[in-house]
């Protein structure tokens, strides 16, 4: 079946420690993003890229860096300078052909980081 | 820069009324608006698609609607089960000619389906 695969569901870092979330998609889509959750915030967006070998930083990309170096990996580094790195962490790719003819965005399960 | 807004935060309602969800956007130039569902440490489920040429998309007990001109978007749920218990979040992209497509979240609408 084709979909993200976003692993591993939880991970803990430690202070000073960088940390990497691995999204994987088998859709072949072009885009993929990554977006971080906090509760009460929504969501916000952190890196997003169109093509590979090419990304863009979004709204809270201090403290991250990314890499696509193939279509179906984007993966997320959360380094030592992200001061508050505790949250629920979702990728997404797309855009894919909706049923009733218009583009849409499919998400990963999630990966929930908690500094320890 | 596009804002998205969910009203209410939270709503409890007892099972089998019919419930409205709403979402408003700040720019009006959106290329699409798409709800998701998310069930509590899980990730988001996509429910409905409207195009921004579109009114409104059905499926099943679920119905949004857009109103491109008010910046506005419902999403209309059916004889409510508790299994639609969750947060509905609506997320808006803005038409920036088909070069780049990113997705404004609202922070979504709590519900809760009481037996």
């Amino acid at each position: 079946d084709g979909g993200i695969t976003q692993s591993p569901k939880y991970l803990f870092r430690k202070e000073g420690q960088n940390v990497t979330l691995s999204c994987e998609q088998n859709l072949n889509h072009d885009a993929m993003y990554w977006y971080r959750q906090d509760p009460g915030q929504g969501l916000r967006l952190i890196y997003y890229s169109q093509i590979v070998n090419d990304f863009q930083k979004g709204d809270i990309a201090e403290g991250y860096s990314v890499s696509r170096e193939k279509k179906e990996s984007f993966p997320l580094t959360v380094t030592s300078a992200q001061k508050n790195p505790t949250a629920f962490y979702l990728c997404a790719s797309g855009p894919h052909r909706d049923r009733a003819g218009g583009y849409g965005y499919t998400f990963g399960s999630g990966t929930r980081l908690t500094v320890v | 820069k596009q804002e998205v807004t969910q009203i209410p935060a939270a709503l409890s309602v007892p099972e089998g009324e019919n419930l409205v969800l709403n979402c408003s956007f700040t720019d009006s130039a959106i290329y699409n608006l798409q709800w998701f569902r998310q069930d509590p440490g899980k990730g988001l489920t996509s429910l409905l698609l409207i195009q921004s040429s579109q009114r409104e998309q059905t499926s099943g007990r679920l119905n949004a609607s857009l109103d491109k001109s008010s910046g506005r978007s419902t999403l209309y749920i059916a004889a409510s089960q508790p299994g639609d218990s969750a947060t509905y979040l609506c997320a808006a992209v803005l038409d920036s000619g088909g070069s780049n497509y990113k997705l404004t979240f609202g922070k979504g609408t709590l519900l809760t389906v009481n037996p």
